[in-house]
């Protein structure tokens, strides 16, 4: 158990949809990094928030949106799911703001869209 | 923006052989993590090592930032060290962002 949690582990849902996928960060990480790893485009970072605060932003569509709450779990929202979208969502969590010293990822958060 | 590439892209080792997996980089970073992927697709963090060297156990890695690479050398290697290693990096200035190759695919033969 890396102490980062994200739920559900699973997700099959159907294009148009949208879902919710959770992450809490390991006790006294602040950061919180979203990434997605597909086939074609392997591991890419989505977006990162420290504290509360959007700080980052990478690949991430506008349809997707992130936020993180003040005990520091974050959310990230899919919406109008594409086939496309089906991946392996990753959340990461560092204790300080650049992730200098070094990340915990969850164990992912697996998406078909059917 | 920088670019990361690792090699080789897949290799297959009986167990017991050692290997080294490269990554190279285009531009200076300020972090630089390998990760080892498992079959369940678990992320598992292996090495903070922007500059220098650092051992655990059968896996060591060494970074030369001025010339732009980092290994990876596993050695006597084990069937659970089948996976896919990745190189990632941020560079300075990014709120650590990382920025991931492509990974190298190691499949340990028994």
């Amino acid at each position: 158990d890396s102490g980062v949690t994200q739920t559900p582990k699973h997700l099959i849902t159907a294009t148009g949809q949208r879902v919710t996928l959770r992450c809490s960060p390991r006790s006294g990480d602040l950061s919180v990094y979203w990434y997605q790893q597909s086939l074609d485009q392997g591991l890419q970072f989505l977006i990162q928030y420290y504290n509360g605060e959007e700080r980052a932003k990478g690949n991430i569509l506008e349809r997707f949106s992130a936020q993180q709450f003040p005990d520091l779990h974050s959310e990230l929202n899919l919406s109008s799911l594409e086939l496309g979208d089906s991946a392996l969502y990753f959340c990461a969590s560092s204790v300080e703001q650049g992730g200098v010293y070094g990340y915990t990822f969850g164990s992912g958060t697996r998406l078909t869209v059917v | 923006g920088i670019q990361v590439e690792q090699s080789p892209p897949d290799l297959i080792l009986q167990e017991g052989a050692n290997s080294t997996l490269r990554c190279n980089f285009s531009d200076s970073v300020n972090n630089l993590q390998w990760f080892h992927q498992n079959p369940w697709g678990q992320l598992i963090n292996l090495f903070y090592i922007p500059s220098g060297t650092k051992q655990n156990g059968r896996l060591s890695a060494t970074t030369v930032a001025t010339e732009r690479y980092s290994l990876l050398y596993i050695s006597s290697s084990q069937t659970t060290d089948s996976g896919v290693y990745f190189c990632a990096v941020a560079v300075s200035g990014s709120q650590g962002n990382l920025i991931f190759g492509k990974g190298t695919k190691l499949s340990v033969k028994p």
